[in-house]
């Protein structure tokens, strides 16, 4: 299996503009997550599904982010319009199981 | 609210020299707690999950351990390559995703 696949790895767009962020989690699992990481906020859960239904959004900073799992295969991360502050690491992981999450390699964004 | 809460923020080793990770936390009711180690560039890797007080787990150089207020990882002897940062996470009885604490970057110099 080829793990949890993101993309793009690297974004890097002007603030107000729209970043779509991209994930195919690991066939069969049917749990995902989008998780933000930054230096001084760590790893911060942002939303997850289970079976491409959002669960638990808590996390979502406002309205300028959204996320879709349209089917069980993939998963959109969207940030419209996008500000400096959104620059980090985006990390999306997926399960089948309650405590072993996989993780992608991430993508970095960069809000200039 | 799940609080984790990982020390020293940063380590510096000799090969050869081991050492301990602390992680401390805060749950109104715990279901696991789990490191991960993660390298530059890339997602955090899953090492180990601990369930109960005084339940310990051991992977290579690496060996976990629980109390009812922390978990520590214990790193014996060393390599250059166990140089990542090492996070702690706590799973809440009442919630399922994890809360992570910030991580302790691990150098182990030759």
């Amino acid at each position: 299996d080829a793990g949890v696949i993101q993309s793009p790895r690297h974004e890097v767009t002007e603030m107000g503009q729209e970043v779509t962020l991209r994930c195919k989690p690991i066939s069969g699992h049917d749990y995902l997550f989008w998780y933000r990481q930054t230096m001084m906020r760590g790893l911060e859960l942002l939303i997850y599904f289970n079976n491409n239904v959002p669960i638990d959004d808590s996390g979502m900073p406002e309205d300028r982010f959204s996320a879709k799992m349209p089917n069980a295969s993939f998963s959109t991360l969207k940030i419209q319009p996008s500000e400096p502050r959104d620059s980090a690491v985006y990390f999306c992981a997926s399960s089948n199981r309650w405590e072993k999450l996989f993780f992608g390699s991430g993508t970095q964004l960069s809000v200039l | 609210e799940d609080q984790v809460t990982q020390s020293p923020e940063a380590l510096r080793l000799q090969e050869g020299e081991s050492s301990s990770l602390n992680c401390s936390y805060t749950v109104s009711g715990l279901r696991g707690l789990f490191w991960y180690r993660q390298d530059p560039g890339k997602g955090p890797e899953f090492l180990f999950t601990l369930y109960s007080a005084g339940e310990e787990k051991e992977k290579e150089r690496l060996k976990a351990t629980l109390t009812k207020k922390e978990s520590f990882l214990h790193i014996t002897a060393p390599k250059p390559e166990d140089s990542a940062t090492y996070l702690c996470a706590v799973q809440d009885t009442g919630r399922r995703a994890l809360t992570f604490g910030s991580g302790t970057r691990l150098q182990v110099q030759p």
